[in-house]
C-alpha cells in the first residue's frame, strides 16, 4: 500500500529556515499537501503542488518537489515561534482516493 | 464564521455504549469525510460523502458508520466502542473529489472509551 513517511521531530531557532522533508511510494499521486496542526485544533492547508511542478512558492513557504526520487520539502523561511505545530504531509490520487498522511513532523521553533 | 463545525468537541462514552459525533458545514461543499486520529499519529481516513454516495475505505471497521441526510450534516456512528476506538475524530469538507480542491477541517472531537 501507499506509504509517507516523515521524520518526526525538528527543532530550529526563531529567524532561520525550516526544513521538512517527506517522502512518499506512491508514483501515482496527483497532489502533494503540507498540512499544519496546532495543539488541539484540526488541519490547515498550507499549500499543495501538482505532480507536473518542481517548485512552488508562497509567501515564506517553499516547496520543492523531486519526482524521480518522490521526495517533497517545506522549506519555512524566518521561523517564527508561531510556527511550532506539527506540520504533516499528505499525497493523494486525482479524485479524492488514496488520501494517504505522513506520520507528521513536530517544529518545535526555540527563542 | 465557521465553517465546518464539530460537536461535541470533547465526547465520552463507556465500552461499548453505541456513540455518535457530528459535523455541520456552512460550505455548501459536496464532499464531506471523517478521518480518525490517534495520539501522535497520522489521521487516517475513515470515509467520505460525494453528495449522496457514501464511499468507505477497504480498511474501516464495519464498527464504524456513517449518514449523510443531508448536504449540510454528516454523522460519524460507533455502534460497540472499543477501548482502541479513542481518538480525535476529524470531519472534513471539500467542494469536489478533484485534488486541487482544499479539504477544510473541522476542529474535532476528541472520544474517551471507559
Amino acid at each position: 500500500g501507499e506509504d509517507v513517511e516523515q521524520s518526526l521531530f525538528l527543532s530550529v531557532r526563531e529567524g532561520d529556515s525550516s526544513v521538512i522533508n517527506c517522502t512518499y511510494t506512491d508514483s501515482s499521486s496527483t497532489y502533494l499537501y503540507w498540512y499544519k496542526q496546532e495543539p488541539g485544533a484540526g488541519l490547515q492547508l498550507l499549500t499543495y503542488i501538482f505532480s507536473n511542478m518542481d517548485m512552488k512558492q508562497d509567501q515564506r513557504l517553499t516547496v520543492l518537489l523531486n519526482k524521480k526520487d518522490k521526495h517533497l520539502s517545506l522549506r519555512i523561511a524566518d521561523t517564527q515561534t508561531g510556527d511550532s505545530a506539527i506540520y504533516f504531509c499528505a499525497e493523494r490520487g486525482n479524485y479524492g482516493q488514496n488520501f494517504v498522511f505522513g506520520p507528521g513532523t513536530r517544529l518545535s521553533v526555540l527563542p | 464564521d465557521a465553517m465546518v463545525i464539530q460537536n461535541p468537541r470533547y465526547q465520552v462514552t463507556q465500552f461499548g455504549k453505541p456513540v455518535t459525533l457530528s459535523c455541520s458545514q456552512t460550505l455548501n461543499h459536496n464532499v464531506m469525510y471523517w478521518y480518525q486520529q490517534k495520539s501522535s499519529q497520522a489521521p487516517k481516513l475513515l470515509f467520505h460523502y460525494y453528495d449522496k454516495d457514501f464511499n468507505n475505505e477497504a480498511d474501516t471497521p464495519d464498527n464504524f458508520q456513517s449518514r449523510r441526510p443531508n448536504t449540510s450534516f454528516c454523522f460519524l456512528d460507533i455502534r460497540s466502542p472499543g477501548l482502541g476506538d479513542a481518538a480525535m475524530y476529524l470531519c472534513a469538507t471539500s467542494r469536489d473529489r478533484e485534488g486541487s480542491n482544499e479539504q477544510f477541517f473541522g476542529p474535532g472531537t476528541r472520544l474517551t472509551v471507559l
